[in-house]
């Protein structure tokens, strides 16, 4: 059965603090791992990694795929109040029958303070 | 990217009652999916709602108890059959825009689900 696991489940942190959310896997038939944030409900795209080592960057925010640890990195530099969300990390692979599935870990809960 | 409506954003409901949860995408996908988020938990796919036929479920959750419909490329429903209290959760849609970023999937707002 395919496992994700993300650490530390949740974090406190100062606004001007940099963040390190981690996320590890096993699963059969890898294809990609994607990072969400999700605040109140809906979880929303930051990233898509596929190759290890290639860092992808939006602003603050940065994450970079370790395919030989199986493990990805999320991190938040100069964090903000509007950071505070759950931070998931979820694993495509294929399931079979040309289908493919995403696999979710439980998720980091961030929470900036002023 | 395509925008995902749901209704109703939130409900309580009675234990042995039904709910039906509604997903409106703003434009065609390929793919739409359903996933339940327990208090404290990950999300966990429930069924891959195929249009035209049958949903597709997932280990430990079946037709009777989460009915699923798709009948066209933008709405999907999921229904919540004979309600008890663990069913309380939020329930999330999710589509593919594009089948060439099939790992991209747009959530839904969810649905927050309370059973007394």
């Amino acid at each position: 059965e395919d496992k994700v696991v993300q650490s530390p489940l949740s974090l406190v942190v100062h606004e001007g603090d940099t963040v390190t959310l981690n996320c590890s896997y096993e699963v059969t038939n890898f294809r990609s791992l994607l990072w969400y944030k999700q605040e109140k409900k809906a979880p929303t795209f930051l990233f898509m990694l596929t190759s290890s080592g290639i860092e992808k960057k939006s602003g603050r925010l940065s994450s970079i795929l370790d395919k030989k640890e199986l493990s990805s990195i999320l991190n938040i530099t100069a964090t903000q109040t509007g950071d505070s969300a759950i931070y998931l990390c979820a694993v495509d692979a294929y399931s079979g029958a040309g289908s493919y599935q995403l696999t979710f870990g439980k998720g980091t809960k961030l929470s900036v303070i002023p | 990217s395509a925008v995902i409506s749901q209704k109703p954003s939130r409900d309580i409901c009675q234990r042995g009652t039904s709910l039906t949860i509604q997903c409106q995408v703003d434009s065609q996908v390929t793919m739409m999916f359903w996933y339940r988020q327990q208090p404290g938990q990950s999300l966990t796919l429930i069924a891959t709602a195929n249009q035209g036929s049958e949903a597709t479920y997932e280990s430990g959750f079946v037709i009777d108890k989460f009915p699923i419909s798709r009948p066209n490329l933008t709405f999907s429903t999921l229904t919540v059959s004979n309600m008890s209290p663990e069913d309380s959760s939020i329930y999330l849609c999710s589509a593919l825009d594009s089948p060439i970023r099939y790992n991209e999937q747009f959530f839904g707002p969810g649905t927050r689900l309370t059973v007394l």
